[in-house]
């Protein structure tokens, strides 16, 4: 079995700080891997790719990944009230073909940015 | 970035009753949709790939023969829930990946449809 483990939290930090969301996997082939926001009762919306070892920057969003540890993490600068959200880890499968594409979800951190 | 529309975005069905959910891409083809099924508060889970042209694949536990789904167009793809349980009750998600995207091409995903069973 397949799986991407995240802290279901919820994640408590207040304005301004920094937020750190991590995911584990288990799938050691995995290539590519996403982190996805989605607001209650809405569809995911995806905030980082990263598909190399080490940091990738996009503004306030980091995303960091290291392959032989099988960890990811995404932080979150500055953080403000409308990132609370549930943050959801995803990895996509490593065998050829359509298939390839689908992406394993974890269970999602749930981040509180509290004024 | 790509728009994926789905519809209906809510649905409140009879036990018993079939309902259909429409997956679009509205600005790029997809040879793949993906379709997710979402438990409050759990993940996305994957309950089929859909193929233009050619027969759905199914996960493991998933009925094809509840769940029928059909990828007619490169740019739709309909689920439809026979027999609905409330048990079915669920957020309904597609994803698509634009076919020119690349090995690394993002897949975007729909707004959702929430299905009530009564």
């Amino acid at each position: 079995q397949k799986e991407v483990e995240q802290n279901s939290g919820p994640l408590s930090v207040p304005e301004g700080a920094i937020a750190s969301l991590n995911c584990t996997y288990s799938d050691r082939v995995s290539q590519s891997f996403f982190w996805y926001r989605q607001y209650s009762g809405k569809s995911p919306e995806l905030i980082m790719s990263i598909y190399s070892n080490g940091d990738k920057e996009d503004g306030r969003f980091t995303a960091q990944l290291n392959k032989a540890s099988q960890y990811v993490s995404l932080l979150i600068r500055d953080s403000q009230p409308s990132d609370s959200a549930t943050y959801l880890c995803a990895v996509r499968r490593s065998y050829s073909g359509a298939g390839s594409y689908q992406l394993t979800f974890g269970k999602g951190t749930k981040l509180s940015v509290i004024p | 970035g790509a728009v994926v529309s789905q519809h209906p975005s809510r649905v409140i069905c009879k036990s018993g009753t079939s309902v259909k959910i429409e997956c679009r891409s509205l600005d790029f083809q997809a040879t793949t949709m993906f379709w997710y099924r979402q438990f409050p508060k759990q993940s996305l889970m994957l309950m089929a790939t859909s193929n233009e042209g050619s027969k759905a694949t199914y996960e493991q536990g998933v009925e094809k023969d509840k769940f029928l789904i059909n990828h007619a167009s490169l740019t739709l793809s309909t689920l439809t829930v026979t027999s609905a349980h409330p048990e079915d009750s669920s957020f309904y998600i597609c994803s698509a990946r634009d076919i020119a995207g690349g090995q690394n091409g993002e897949l975007f995903f729909g707004e959702g449809s929430r299905l009530t069973v009564l």
